[in-house]
């Protein structure tokens, strides 16, 4: 069945760097969905893209949608103590069915 | 908008118990809802699909006479672990399908179930 990679599993970042979190599936993605989950929270929809090559911006954090529609990645800038938290990756291999999430990459923060 | 409610939010209950929790979409309505469960610092493990009016369909793995699911209305979607064992303990997350035709999620605030 679809598998979902995310790589870190954990990322420490000192307060004011960069950092990109992988988000990798073994078949084609009809989208990537990125999700925020808080520690003791619920995840919480951030973005969708859904075009081979997407990028889209949220402020600090680019989510990018590979050519292939295999990958993803999420950077974010100038890390915050409010960027803590959890980040997921999820998508279905065809439009309109289930979600399957990625392991997630839980992002501590240094200040 | 886009608001799913889950309650409860916490229980604790006994070994042999049934415990049922609900989840409501509050502005829109969902056709599909999902039953996920997360063990601490794991990700997202779908149990269900709900569909309304219809049976729930079941991930492999997941007992269906353990996990009830009825999905009685467009807003409301109800899961009931029955004969709930210290095993069962989790954090039990509900979503619903948002806009139709984007795929993307809403979740529920969870609720963590404590089995003595």
């Amino acid at each position: 069945g679809q598998q979902v990679m995310q790589i870190p599993q954990y990322q420490h970042v000192q307060e004011g760097e960069d950092f990109t979190t992988y988000c990798n599936s073994s078949t084609t993605l009809s989208n990537i969905q990125w999700y925020k989950q808080r520690p003791g929270g619920h995840p919480v929809f951030l973005i969708q893209l859904v075009k081979s090559g997407e990028v889209k911006k949220q402020k600090r954090l680019t989510f990018q949608f590979g050519e292939a529609k295999k990958n993803s990645s999420l950077h974010i800038t100038a890390t915050q103590t409010t960027d803590v938290g959890t980040y997921f990756c999820a998508g279905p291999a065809t439009a309109g069915n289930k979600l399957t999430f990625g392991g997630g990459t839980r992002v501590l923060v240094k200040p | 908008g886009a608001v799913v409610s889950q309650h409860p939010s916490r229980v604790i209950c006994k070994s042999g118990t049934s415990v049922k929790i609900e989840c409501r979409s509050l502005d829109f309505q969902a056709t599909t809802m999902f039953w996920y469960r997360q063990f601490p610092k794991k990700s997202l493990m779908l149990m269900a699909t709900s569909n309304e009016g219809s049976k729930a369909t079941y991930e492999q793995g997941v007992e269906k006479d353990k996990f009830l699911i009825n999905h009685a209305s467009l807003t409301l979607s109800t899961l009931t672990v029955t004969s709930a064992h210290p095993e069962d303990s989790s954090f039990y997350i509900c979503s619903a399908d948002g806009t139709s035709g984007t795929d993307t999620q809403y979740f529920g605030p969870g609720t963590r179930l404590t089995v003595l």
